[in-house]
């Protein structure tokens, strides 16, 4: 069965530094996103895209993100510079329409020092 | 007042039994709605879709009410691999809002 695959599991990061967070969504999904969750709390939608573009974004996904999709198959998250709040879980997740249901990945457990 | 509500739990129910859980959302044109169900550090996997017209999947059952702004979900005969937490989804203009979720415990 296709699914969404994240890299790298966990990323610990410096505040202050970049990271790239790297997703593979479902190979025929045109929609892509990510989500965050902070320990304990509920999922949070961060950004939408689709056909190279963002089509929706949070209140959330403020001027430290951008998302970006290089090839045919990566979707990659990129924290510019990263604070404490910034840890977290991110999920990324794919779907074949955008009001379709979505597949997520495993996640990415990102944690800033 | 918050555009997805769920009722937090934590449900405490034993082997086999029904177990309803019940979801309210604000705004009136929301236009898609899910249950996902999450275990601990885990992803978020697609539970079922909501239609009006209801839909039921071996033992789970889902129903949505537009004119409450209501959605159900409904698990039978309860197993013990059912233990998670319950997310309500709703899609409204490309805003995609997860309820904080109900904490399910099936208990042998």
């Amino acid at each position: 069965e296709p699914e969404v695959t994240q890299t790298p599991s966990h990323q610990v990061t410096q505040m202050g530094q970049e990271v790239i967070l790297r997703c593979v969504p479902i190979s025929n999904h045109l929609y892509f996103y990510w989500y965050r969750q902070i320990l304990g709390q509920k999922v949070e939608f961060l950004v939408s895209f689709y056909n190279n573009e963002i089509s929706e974004k949070s209140e959330i996904f403020d001027d430290q993100f951008s998302v970006e999709r290089p090839d045919g198959s990566n979707f990659t998250l990129k924290i510019r510079s990263t604070k404490l709040e910034d840890s977290a879980m991110y999920f990324c997740a794919s779907s074949w329409e955008d009001t379709y249901e979505q597949y997520f990945g495993p996640g990415t457990r990102l944690t800033v020092t | 007042r918050k555009e997805v509500e769920q009722d937090p739990g934590p449900f405490n129910v034993p082997e086999g039994a029904t177990v309803a859980f019940n979801c309210t959302y604000s705004n009136s044109a929301s236009q898609s709605f899910f249950w996902y169900r999450q275990d601990c550090r885990k992803e978020p996997k697609l539970l079922m879709s909501v239609y009006s017209s209801g839909n039921e999947d071996g033992r789970f059952t889902a129903q949505l009410n537009r004119a409450s702004q209501y959605i159900s979900l409904l698990i039978r005969d309860s197993k013990l691999s059912d233990s998670a937490t319950y997310l309500c989804v709703v899609f409204r203009d490309d805003k995609i809002i997860f309820g904080k979720g109900t904490r399910l415990h099936i208990l042998p």
